[in-house]
Protein backbone atom coordinates (compact mmCIF):
# COMPACT_ATOMS: atom_id res chain seq x y z
CA UNK A 1 0.00 0.00 0.00
CA UNK A 2 1.68 2.70 -1.40
CA UNK A 3 1.25 5.88 1.35
CA UNK A 4 1.90 9.71 1.15
CA UNK A 5 2.11 11.65 5.06
CA UNK A 6 1.63 14.63 5.84
CA UNK A 7 0.97 16.53 8.98
CA UNK A 8 -2.24 17.74 9.25
CA UNK A 9 -1.37 21.26 10.72
CA UNK A 10 -2.77 23.52 11.31
CA UNK A 11 0.71 25.88 10.47
CA UNK A 12 0.53 29.21 11.45
CA UNK A 13 2.99 31.88 10.21
CA UNK A 14 3.43 35.34 10.05
CA UNK A 15 2.78 37.41 6.99
CA UNK A 16 5.95 37.80 5.37
CA UNK A 17 7.51 34.34 7.01
CA UNK A 18 8.88 31.71 5.15
CA UNK A 19 5.84 28.78 5.68
CA UNK A 20 7.80 25.34 5.03
CA UNK A 21 5.69 22.46 4.16
CA UNK A 22 7.00 18.41 4.27
CA UNK A 23 5.21 15.16 2.98
CA UNK A 24 7.00 11.50 3.52
CA UNK A 25 6.20 9.12 0.78
CA UNK A 26 6.65 5.26 1.04
CA UNK A 27 7.48 4.20 -2.23
CA UNK A 28 10.97 4.19 -2.93
CA UNK A 29 10.38 3.99 -6.83
CA UNK A 30 8.40 6.91 -7.10
CA UNK A 31 9.23 9.58 -9.54
CA UNK A 32 7.14 12.79 -9.62
CA UNK A 33 6.01 14.68 -7.17
CA UNK A 34 3.02 17.11 -6.54
CA UNK A 35 2.04 20.02 -4.40
CA UNK A 36 -1.73 20.77 -4.77
CA UNK A 37 -3.72 24.21 -2.86
CA UNK A 38 -7.21 23.77 -1.77
CA UNK A 39 -8.89 27.05 -0.90
CA UNK A 40 -11.86 25.61 1.32
CA UNK A 41 -14.61 24.62 -0.49
CA UNK A 42 -13.03 24.77 -4.03
CA UNK A 43 -11.11 21.96 -5.76
CA UNK A 44 -7.30 21.20 -5.54
CA UNK A 45 -5.27 23.64 -7.67
CA UNK A 46 -1.65 22.37 -8.92
CA UNK A 47 1.16 24.74 -7.84
CA UNK A 48 4.47 22.70 -8.28
CA UNK A 49 5.48 19.42 -9.18
CA UNK A 50 8.62 18.18 -9.66
CA UNK A 51 10.72 15.18 -10.76
CA UNK A 52 12.71 12.62 -9.13
CA UNK A 53 15.96 14.84 -11.25
CA UNK A 54 15.87 18.06 -9.20
CA UNK A 55 14.48 20.56 -7.22
CA UNK A 56 12.34 23.34 -8.45
CA UNK A 57 11.88 27.14 -7.93
CA UNK A 58 8.87 29.30 -9.15
CA UNK A 59 8.50 32.77 -7.84
CA UNK A 60 7.75 32.71 -3.70
CA UNK A 61 7.45 28.55 -3.94
CA UNK A 62 10.50 26.20 -3.97
CA UNK A 63 9.70 22.67 -3.69
CA UNK A 64 12.45 20.36 -2.94
CA UNK A 65 13.20 16.37 -2.76
CA UNK A 66 14.96 14.53 -0.33
CA UNK A 67 15.30 10.98 -2.08
CA UNK A 68 17.00 9.07 0.71
CA UNK A 69 14.59 10.20 3.20
CA UNK A 70 11.94 9.94 0.89
CA UNK A 71 10.37 13.23 1.91
CA UNK A 72 9.20 16.51 -0.54
CA UNK A 73 9.02 19.72 0.72
CA UNK A 74 7.48 22.48 -0.14
CA UNK A 75 8.87 26.33 0.88
CA UNK A 76 6.48 29.46 0.61
CA UNK A 77 8.54 32.61 0.60
CA UNK A 78 7.45 35.90 1.75
CA UNK A 79 3.95 34.27 2.86
CA UNK A 80 0.69 36.25 2.28
CA UNK A 81 -2.87 35.52 3.86
CA UNK A 82 -4.17 34.56 0.75
CA UNK A 83 -1.37 31.59 0.81
CA UNK A 84 -4.24 30.36 3.66
CA UNK A 85 -5.43 26.87 2.43
CA UNK A 86 -4.94 23.44 2.66
CA UNK A 87 -1.60 21.83 0.65
CA UNK A 88 -1.86 18.24 -0.35
CA UNK A 89 1.04 16.43 -1.60
CA UNK A 90 0.75 14.12 -4.13
CA UNK A 91 2.68 11.00 -5.63
CA UNK A 92 2.52 9.27 -8.90
CA UNK A 93 1.95 5.66 -9.08
CA UNK A 94 5.46 5.19 -9.83
CA UNK A 95 5.56 1.92 -12.77
CA UNK A 96 2.25 2.20 -13.90
CA UNK A 97 0.96 2.93 -16.78
CA UNK A 98 -1.32 5.38 -15.51
CA UNK A 99 0.24 8.90 -15.60
CA UNK A 100 -2.17 10.60 -13.70
CA UNK A 101 -3.07 8.11 -10.78
CA UNK A 102 -1.89 9.93 -7.86
CA UNK A 103 -1.67 9.12 -4.13
CA UNK A 104 -2.40 11.84 -2.11
CA UNK A 105 -1.70 12.90 1.62
CA UNK A 106 -4.20 14.37 4.08
CA UNK A 107 -3.16 17.82 3.43
CA UNK A 108 -1.73 20.11 5.85
CA UNK A 109 -3.46 23.37 6.62
CA UNK A 110 -1.49 26.36 6.21
CA UNK A 111 -2.81 29.86 7.66
CA UNK A 112 -1.33 32.97 7.34
CA UNK A 113 -2.35 35.95 9.26
CA UNK A 114 -1.56 39.46 9.31
CA UNK B 1 -15.00 24.80 -21.93
CA UNK B 2 -12.39 26.63 -20.81
CA UNK B 3 -11.91 24.18 -17.17
CA UNK B 4 -12.64 20.40 -16.30
CA UNK B 5 -16.79 20.70 -15.53
CA UNK B 6 -18.99 18.79 -13.27
CA UNK B 7 -22.48 18.43 -12.81
CA UNK B 8 -24.55 18.67 -10.88
CA UNK B 9 -22.46 20.54 -8.38
CA UNK B 10 -24.46 19.36 -5.25
CA UNK B 11 -26.55 16.41 -5.02
CA UNK B 12 -28.67 14.96 -2.13
CA UNK B 13 -30.27 11.55 -2.60
CA UNK B 14 -31.61 9.47 -0.28
CA UNK B 15 -30.12 5.88 0.77
CA UNK B 16 -30.60 3.37 -1.39
CA UNK B 17 -30.95 5.59 -4.36
CA UNK B 18 -28.85 5.37 -7.90
CA UNK B 19 -27.17 8.51 -8.37
CA UNK B 20 -24.99 9.62 -12.13
CA UNK B 21 -22.41 11.88 -11.63
CA UNK B 22 -21.37 13.60 -14.80
CA UNK B 23 -17.77 14.89 -16.15
CA UNK B 24 -16.85 17.03 -19.50
CA UNK B 25 -13.07 17.12 -19.63
CA UNK B 26 -11.00 20.09 -21.24
CA UNK B 27 -11.52 19.51 -24.78
CA UNK B 28 -8.39 17.77 -26.65
CA UNK B 29 -7.42 15.72 -22.78
CA UNK B 30 -6.86 12.61 -23.43
CA UNK B 31 -6.91 11.42 -19.55
CA UNK B 32 -9.80 11.78 -16.88
CA UNK B 33 -9.96 10.60 -13.37
CA UNK B 34 -11.98 10.21 -10.69
CA UNK B 35 -11.45 11.17 -6.82
CA UNK B 36 -13.38 10.87 -3.82
CA UNK B 37 -12.44 13.98 -0.66
CA UNK B 38 -14.43 13.43 2.19
CA UNK B 39 -14.49 15.33 4.69
CA UNK B 40 -11.72 17.05 6.50
CA UNK B 41 -9.46 13.75 4.26
CA UNK B 42 -7.13 13.66 1.34
CA UNK B 43 -7.96 12.49 -2.15
CA UNK B 44 -8.74 8.93 -2.69
CA UNK B 45 -8.28 7.69 -6.41
CA UNK B 46 -11.52 6.09 -8.03
CA UNK B 47 -10.75 5.28 -11.57
CA UNK B 48 -8.71 6.54 -14.67
CA UNK B 49 -9.09 6.68 -18.29
CA UNK B 50 -6.64 7.14 -21.06
CA UNK B 51 -7.67 7.05 -24.66
CA UNK B 52 -8.96 3.74 -25.78
CA UNK B 53 -7.09 1.79 -23.16
CA UNK B 54 -8.72 0.04 -21.01
CA UNK B 55 -9.66 2.23 -17.71
CA UNK B 56 -7.73 1.41 -14.11
CA UNK B 57 -10.51 0.79 -12.08
CA UNK B 58 -8.59 0.07 -8.95
CA UNK B 59 -9.39 2.41 -6.79
CA UNK B 60 -13.37 1.87 -6.58
CA UNK B 61 -14.68 0.91 -3.49
CA UNK B 62 -17.14 -1.66 -4.01
CA UNK B 63 -19.27 -3.18 -7.23
CA UNK B 64 -21.97 -0.48 -6.63
CA UNK B 65 -19.44 2.03 -8.41
CA UNK B 66 -18.71 1.94 -11.95
CA UNK B 67 -17.60 4.60 -14.50
CA UNK B 68 -17.72 4.78 -18.23
CA UNK B 69 -16.61 7.19 -20.63
CA UNK B 70 -18.07 7.44 -23.79
CA UNK B 71 -16.64 8.79 -26.92
CA UNK B 72 -13.78 9.53 -25.34
CA UNK B 73 -14.52 12.49 -23.49
CA UNK B 74 -17.31 12.88 -20.75
CA UNK B 75 -17.97 10.40 -18.27
CA UNK B 76 -20.62 9.47 -16.12
CA UNK B 77 -19.70 8.01 -11.91
CA UNK B 78 -22.60 5.90 -11.39
CA UNK B 79 -23.17 4.86 -7.41
CA UNK B 80 -25.84 2.16 -6.95
CA UNK B 81 -27.96 1.89 -3.68
CA UNK B 82 -25.51 4.89 -2.32
CA UNK B 83 -24.99 4.71 1.25
CA UNK B 84 -24.29 7.26 3.66
CA UNK B 85 -20.31 6.48 3.46
CA UNK B 86 -20.49 7.49 -0.09
CA UNK B 87 -21.51 10.90 0.95
CA UNK B 88 -18.35 13.24 -0.13
CA UNK B 89 -17.07 15.54 -3.06
CA UNK B 90 -16.52 13.51 -6.11
CA UNK B 91 -13.78 15.15 -8.15
CA UNK B 92 -13.26 14.79 -11.70
CA UNK B 93 -9.93 15.71 -13.55
CA UNK B 94 -8.10 15.81 -16.68
CA UNK B 95 -4.67 16.01 -18.44
CA UNK B 96 -3.13 15.35 -21.69
CA UNK B 97 -0.13 13.07 -21.70
CA UNK B 98 1.36 14.85 -18.86
CA UNK B 99 1.07 14.22 -15.48
CA UNK B 100 -0.72 17.92 -14.99
CA UNK B 101 -4.18 17.12 -14.02
CA UNK B 102 -6.65 20.00 -13.81
CA UNK B 103 -9.78 19.13 -11.16
CA UNK B 104 -13.40 20.28 -11.74
CA UNK B 105 -15.50 21.92 -8.84
CA UNK B 106 -16.54 18.83 -8.01
CA UNK B 107 -19.94 17.24 -6.99
CA UNK B 108 -21.09 17.18 -3.32
CA UNK B 109 -22.94 14.30 -2.85
CA UNK B 110 -24.90 14.23 0.12
CA UNK B 111 -26.82 10.96 1.15
CA UNK B 112 -29.61 11.26 3.81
Amino acid sequence: QKEVEQNSGPLSVPEGAIASLNCTYSDRGSQSFFWYRQYSGKSPELIMFIYSNGDKEDGRFTAQLNKASQYVSLLIRDSQPSDSATYLCAVNDAGGTSYGKLTFGQGTILTVHP
Amino acid sequence: GAGVSQSPSNKVTEKGKDVELRCDPISGHTALYWYRQSLGQGLEFLIYFQGNSAPDKSGLPSDRFSAERTGGSVSTLTIQRTQQEDSAVYLCASSRQSVRAFFGQGTRLTVV
